[in-house]
């Protein structure tokens, strides 16, 4: 089955960039999606299809995906940027969806 | 507005079956594919399967297949997600999601749902 790794933690200062990256074998050959949660709360789409933001995201929020590794980059990072953040594809191998294990980014 | 509500919170006996609903709101149910995804307390994401209301047949995760069940009812646009023999390890919220056929992401997500199995 197909695996997407992800650090456990991330830690940034407000007003820095944070990178969090997504590796997976030929991970740039599959449409990548990144997800946003926050405590209590249920994830919310932040980027698809590698690099595309849904409405209403900010542009802080951007991603890449090349090789064996994608990448979700947070610019200018605020205290509100705080939460965990997942990784996702679609394995067409198999029909199924993957997620990584999840990122959590702490602002200091 | 697209709205995906879900039905309250569970406490089950362990053995016993949980069945879980999410309706859907603002959008045309018979094409709009369903899936769920659980999360288990300070755990990750783990995609359990989803359906396709129009054809009526489900795709399960592999660890899901045999124990869960993934059904619709079009005249009330909801989805349910039913789990039997339940275990201590399926405490955990259960999300359903809108997930796009095409481009395979999710958007948006139900609120979830605690489902706690407790002897």
């Amino acid at each position: 089955s197909y695996v997407l790794t992800q650090p456990t933690s991330v830690s940034v200062a407000p007003g820095q960039t944070a990178r969090i990256s997504c590796g997976g074998n030929n991970i740039g050959s599959k449409s990548v999606h990144w997800y946003q949660q926050k405590p209590g709360q249920a994830p919310v789409l932040v980027v698809y299809d590698d690099t595309d933001r849904p409405s209403g995201i900010p542009e802080r929020f951007s991603g890449s995906n090349s090789g064996n590794t994608a990448t979700l980059t947070i610019s200018r990072v605020e205290v509100g940027d705080e939460a965990d953040y997942y990784c996702q594809v679609w394995n067409s191998g198999s029909d199924h969806v993957v997620f990584g294990g999840g990122t959590k980014v702490s602002v200091l | 507005q697209v709205q995906l509500v879900q039905s309250g919170a569970e406490v089950k006996k362990p053995g016993s079956s949980v069945k879980v609903s999410c309706r859907a709101s603002g959008v045309t149910f018979r094409n709009y594919v369903i899936n769920w995804v659980r999360q288990a307390p300070g755990q990750g994401l783990e995609w359990m399967g989803g359906i396709i209301p129009i054809f009526g047949t489900a795709n399960y995760a592999e660890r899901f297949q045999g124990t869960v069940t993934i059904t619709t009812d079009e005249s009330t646009s909801t989805a349910y997600m039913e789990l039997s023999n339940l275990k201590s390890e399926d405490t955990a919220v259960y999300y359903c999601a809108h997930y796009h056929p095409t481009y395979h992401w999710f958007d948006p997500w139900g609120q979830g749902t605690l489902v706690t199995v407790s002897s």
